[in-house]
């Protein structure tokens, strides 16, 4: 089981269109939990972070974390196409500062 | 904001050749990583620092050295570059335990 995993993708959506990414984590004792954006040939971009159960908002993002189940969310909304880019969740475990991340999701926004 | 720098964008070198690169942040974080990424391999944890001259592997450590001489700077060091190891180089800081400030990458090509 990978320590990190993000369904699969890629993923298309229409312009103005809710997009929604998933990633579930291994580690029950995982503290801190992210969301990187990606665009082609550029380095990550911190966009979200959570690290208690329930929703955090910041503008049209909302991060969901639900820690029973482990697993962690990003709800984009109005998408656009700028927002086209691989998404990256990261997870710090029970100990340690160094993020794991999945292998990132793709992301399409058609205008 | 916290700036990560890495000296080069584009490198290319031959097989054998001892290769540095090098990453300098601004904002006195005691955490270091680099990362190599590829594509349909995610992001791998190379090695990593929390301190002056401190170190530890990460996840594929092997062909690769480092060294922290100063807080503020996080080398990598390919001690005989391999075709294998062309790559996107990363690096990033942090301070505890929230999100990593990635550089700007160096991509790397070994001829």
């Amino acid at each position: 089981q990978k320590e990190v995993e993000q369904n699969s993708g890629p993923l298309s959506v229409p312009e103005g269109a809710i997009a929604s990414l998933n990633c579930t984590y291994s580690d029950r004792g995982s503290q801190s939990f992210f969301w990187y954006r990606q665009y082609s040939g550029k380095s990550p971009e911190l966009i979200m972070s959570i690290y208690s159960n329930g929703d955090k908002e910041d503008g049209r993002f909302t991060a969901q974390l639900n820690k029973a189940s482990q697993y962690v969310s990003l709800l984009i909304r109005d998408s656009q196409p700028s927002d086209s880019a691989t998404y990256l969740c990261a997870v710090i475990k029970a100990s340690g500062s160094r993020l794991t991340f999945g292998e990132g999701t793709q992301l399409t926004v058609n205008p | 904001d916290v700036k990560v720098t890495q000296s080069s964008r584009y490198l290319v070198k031959r097989t054998g050749e001892k290769v540095f690169l090098e990453c300098v942040q601004d904002m006195d974080h005691e955490n270091m990583f680099w990362y190599r990424q590829d594509p349909g391999l995610g992001l791998r944890l190379i090695y990593f620092s929390y301190d002056v001259k401190m170190k530890e592997k990460g996840d594929i450590p092997e062909g690769y050295s480092v060294s922290r001489e100063k807080k503020e700077r996080f080398s990598l060091i390919l001690e005989s570059a391999s075709t294998n190891q062309t790559s996107m180089y990363l690096c990033a800081s942090t301070l505890g335990y929230y999100g990593y400030t990635f550089g700007s990458g160096t991509r790397l090509t070994v001829v």
